[in-house]
């Protein structure tokens, strides 16, 4: 299984709700990412988990607030989120920290 | 800051037809990969290519670390290889994603 899923595909969220997206992978990787990309952007690095640990985080404003369960599986936070915030989140994991990355299709956000 | 330029930006061809994108990294790099965003968003990995050469059907890719530049070469071009294509590196423990390259194919 060389699959990483991500729910929900879409989500439409008020700037005073909370919500969290999931990632999950069953590669028996050790390394998991979220990336944060606006309309016809690259994607941007939001935070690092290597063997369960956030080892990166990219100067993220506290209203996103990884979490990292287990192996398997990577969830982000979401609180107050500002309109701006609009974007795809995209979820990818590697066998290791910086190793071949592979990418989730994605959570189509939008604040409102 | 660190760069990593993509080139050329836009690029439309006919179906048939050949073709080179371009990766140069402003500083040394590490761990690059080339993927290819389908419509839906979807990043898909096409190469895993710290240095040396790689093929894979009708792509092939080339990393020289030394210079600081990866190539993309795409043959016998498909509708269905429409999208964006991004080299991405490892650049001082950040992973750097380039511009992207959009490539048009017509029938």
């Amino acid at each position: 299984d060389t699959e990483v899923t991500q729910t929900p595909k879409h989500l439409v969220m008020g700037m005073t709700n909370k919500k969290s997206l999931k990632c999950e992978q069953h590669m028996g990787h050790r390394a998991m990412y979220w990336y944060k990309q606006k309309a016809k952007k690259p994607p941007e690095l939001m935070f690092v988990y290597s063997y369960e640990k956030l080892s990166i985080n990219e100067s993220v404003p506290s209203r996103f607030s990884p979490e990292c369960p287990n192996s398997s599986l990577l969830n982000l936070h979401l609180h107050a989120l500002q309109p701006e915030d609009s974007a795809l989140y995209l979820c990818a994991s590697s066998p290791g920290r910086w190793y071949e990355q592979y990418f989730g299709p994605g959570t189509r956000l939008t604040v409102t | 800051g660190i760069q990593v330029e993509q080139s050329p930006p836009d690029l439309i061809l006919q179906e048939g037809a050949n073709s080179t994108l371009r990766c140069n990294f402003s500083d040394s790099v590490n761990n690059l990969q080339w993927f290819h965003q389908n419509p839906w968003g979807q990043l898909i990995n096409l190469f895993y290519i710290p240095s040396g050469t790689k093929q894979n059907g009708r792509l092939s890719a080339t990393t020289v670390a030394t210079e600081r530049y990866s190539l993309l070469y795409i043959s016998s071009s498909q509708t269905t290889d429409s999208g964006v294509y991004f080299c991405a590196g490892v650049i001082n423990n950040d992973m750097r994603f380039g511009a992207g390259t959009r490539l048009t194919v017509k029938p």
